[in-house]
Parts: C-alpha cells; sequence; structure tokens
C-alpha cells in the first residue's frame, strides 16, 4: 500500500523559501504511471493545484504560482519535493502532497488523485 | 473565484439521494473525460471518490456515483448516511496552461 508523508518546517519567515518534501513509501516512484502532485488548502477554503512531476522529471505548474515554485524529484530517495520562494503571508495554508493517475493518452492529463499525505501546515510569519 | 462551479452547500435526509453539480466549460469538464471528485472530512487529507467521470477507485461505496453532460459533471450520493457529511471537491485537467483546476467545494449536510 503506497503512502506519502510531508516534511518540513512549519514557519517560514516572509520573503523567505517554502521546502516540502514527500517521502513515498509501499511503491517506487519511478514505476510510471503517475505524476507526483503538490496542492493547498488556505485555511478554511478550497483546494489549490500547485503543480506535479512524472519521475523522469517533466513538470507542470499553476500559471499563477509558476514563477515561484520548483518541484523536482529524487528518484533514489523516493521523494520529491516542493519549494516556494518569497513567500508571504497568502501562502500560509496546508499543504498536501498527492499520487495522479495518468490512465489516458492526453499529456500532460491524469485522472484523479489516489493516495494523500496527511498534509502539512506552513505558517508565513515573521 | 474558483475555475469550476459548484453549490456551495446540499443537504438531505438520512436515505436519501443528493446530486453535487460541477459546472465548467468546453476546455475542461466538456472537452475531456478527466473528472474526479473527492471527499473531505474536517482536518482530514481529502479522499479520492470517482475518477474520470464515473469511475469507483476500489473500496468507495457503489452509493457515490458519477456522470457528466456538456460542461457539467455531477456528483450523486444515495442513501445518504451521517458520515457522508463533508466537503465535497470536483477537478478536471483542463486544456489551458493551469492543467488542472478544482471546484470551490461543496458542503454536505446531512439533516
Amino acid at each position: 500500500q503506497v503512502q506519502l508523508q510531508e516534511s518540513g518546517p512549519g514557519l517560514v519567515k516572509p520573503s523567505q523559501t517554502l521546502s516540502l518534501t514527500c517521502t513515498v513509501s509501499g511503491g517506487s516512484i519511478s514505476s510510471g504511471g503517475y505524476y507526483w502532485s503538490w496542492i493547498r488548502q488556505h485555511p478554511g477554503k478550497g483546494l489549490e493545484w500547485i503543480g506535479y512531476i512524472y519521475y523522469s522529471g517533466s513538470t507542470y505548474y499553476n500559471p499563477s504560482l509558476k514563477s515561484r515554485v520548483t518541484i523536482s524529484v529524487d528518484t533514489s530517495k523516493n521523494q520529491f519535493s516542493l519549494k516556494l520562494s518569497s513567500v508571504t503571508a497568502a501562502d500560509t495554508a496546508v499543504y498536501y502532497c498527492a499520487r495522479d493517475i495518468i490512465t489516458g493518452s492526453v499529456v500532460p492529463a491524469a485522472c484523479g488523485m489516489d493516495v494523500w499525505g496527511q498534509g502539512t501546515t506552513v505558517t508565513v510569519s515573521s | 473565484q474558483s475555475a469550476l462551479t459548484q453549490p456551495a452547500s446540499v443537504s438531505g435526509s438520512p436515505g436519501q439521494s443528493i446530486t453535487i453539480s460541477c459546472t465548467g466549460t468546453s476546455s475542461d469538464v466538456g472537452g475531456y473525460n478527466y473528472v474526479s471528485w473527492y471527499q473531505q472530512h474536517p482536518g482530514k487529507a481529502p479522499k479520492l471518490m470517482i475518477y474520470d467521470v464515473s469511475n469507483r477507485p476500489s473500496g468507495v461505496s457503489n452509493r457515490f456515483s458519477g456522470s457528466k453532460s456538456g460542461n457539467t459533471a455531477s456528483l450523486t450520493i444515495s442513501g445518504l448516511q451521517a458520515e457522508d457529511e463533508a466537503d465535497y471537491y470536483c477537478s478536471s485537467y483542463t486544456s489551458s496552461s493551469t492543467y488542472v483546476v478544482f471546484g470551490g467545494g461543496t458542503k454536505l449536510t446531512v439533516l
């Protein structure tokens, strides 16, 4: 059973870079057939897709965050990571990592996020 | 403002059926069969309930079903149970540079 676990600082100062890692257990990130995603949820609000990465390193980002986001993968550690630069209070949220299933032929479409981490709360404050 | 439009809230009594709509455009819901639905209880991570418009992952009750007509997708929950009370989100692939869009979420109350 594949499981995901987010890790990283819970408090980040304004203008600094938020860095989170998602560790995949119970399966290989290199097996293909999935995008590895980051999603966030502001307090009391809905879900916001940040971006995803394929194990080969291909990345796709939400254009509203693209200038500040980097998602990377480390297949040797079975991990993928999120970096969000120049953070402000508006980046305070619960951050989730998730596995998104690839079923069709449309690139880079995925059909649903079937495994999620428990989420980690990141607060941006001085 | 979310890219996909959902009602803010719906309610129903135990045993009844409810339907939650998710309206997009021909660039997302209407153009692809990559619509998914998620259930989220307070303080918990979302759970995939439906993928590819109408497919249920293993372990999800058959009381949950999905469909699509034009630019609108729907999630139907039959035989409502108290444990179904949660927030529900739809999501779709989009041909725009956004790639993935979510609805704003619907709070389901079981009366």
